[in-house]
């Protein structure tokens, strides 16, 4: 059974970076896209980047320019950092693998992506 | 476009049937997934792609697209159903996630 587990420092200063690590265990971590969410107090999830297996990345174009997403495939691990964090970057961030997948005949794909194990996520503090 | 919006809120009687909707441009190229998420909990997969349900979930769970907006329906709502659900897919380009606001599912 696929698990992941989100882990980093539950309290981070303004203007700090945030860093954080998610583990992979029970599967490998190929043709999978992983992501990092995010769920403010009380609010709706938002997507804040994935790295897919291969290496290419994609980032949430309001957190673009302060997120980077790598991945260390020998580990098991795929991590986010943040950077010039404020209190509204103060959240429950969760990790999640995503696949893609089709249905359909040839010439008449429909895709979807669907997000099938996340972690239990891990509550990030900013404040001084 | 890059966004899906959903109904704030959405109650049902026990054991009646209803559904979440989610709507926005992208859904024509790419089918929604749904997830229902309890208090103090991460989100589960409850249905994806046209005709998916993870193990685990309840035949009471179904989805369908129509044009722009895809569909939950939960048939014989049961107590445990409560919670909020999301959506999901990506943008029309495929290269972001995007995610509903969220539906708030109270069964009465």
């Amino acid at each position: 059974q696929v698990q992941l587990q989100e882990s980093g420092p539950g309290l981070v200063k303004p203007s700090e970076t945030l860093s954080l690590t998610c583990s992979v265990s029970g599967d490998s971590m190929g043709s999978y896209y992983w992501n990092w969410i995010r769920q403010a107090p009380g609010k709706g999830l938002e997507w804040i980047g994935f790295i897919y297996s291969r290496g290419s990345t994609s980032y949430n174009p309001s957190l673009k320019s302060r997120v980077t997403i790598s991945l260390d495939m020998s580990k098991s691990q795929f991590s986010l950092r943040l950077s010039s964090v404020t209190a509204a970057d103060t959240a429950l961030y969760y990790c999640a693998r995503e696949h893609l997948s089709a249905t359909g005949k040839p010439g008449s794909y429909f895709y979807y992506y669907y997000m099938d194990v996340w972690g239990k996520g891990t509550t990030v503090t900013v404040s001084s | 476009s890059s966004e899906l919006t959903q109904d704030p809120a959405v109650s049902v009687a026990l054991g009646q049937t209803v559904t979440i909707t989610c709507q926005g441009d992208s859904l024509r190229t790419y089918c929604a997934s749904w997830y229902r998420q309890k208090p103090g909990q991460a989100p589960v997969l409850v249905f994806f792609g046209k005709t998916n349900r993870p193990s685990g979930i309840p035949d009471r769970f179904s989805g369908s697209i129509s044009g722009n907006t895809a569909s939950l329906t939960i048939t014989g709502a049961q107590a445990e159903d409560e919670g909020d659900y999301f959506c999901h897919s990506r943008d029309s380009g495929g290269h972001h996630v995007v995610f509903g606001g969220g539906t708030k599912l109270t069964v009465l």
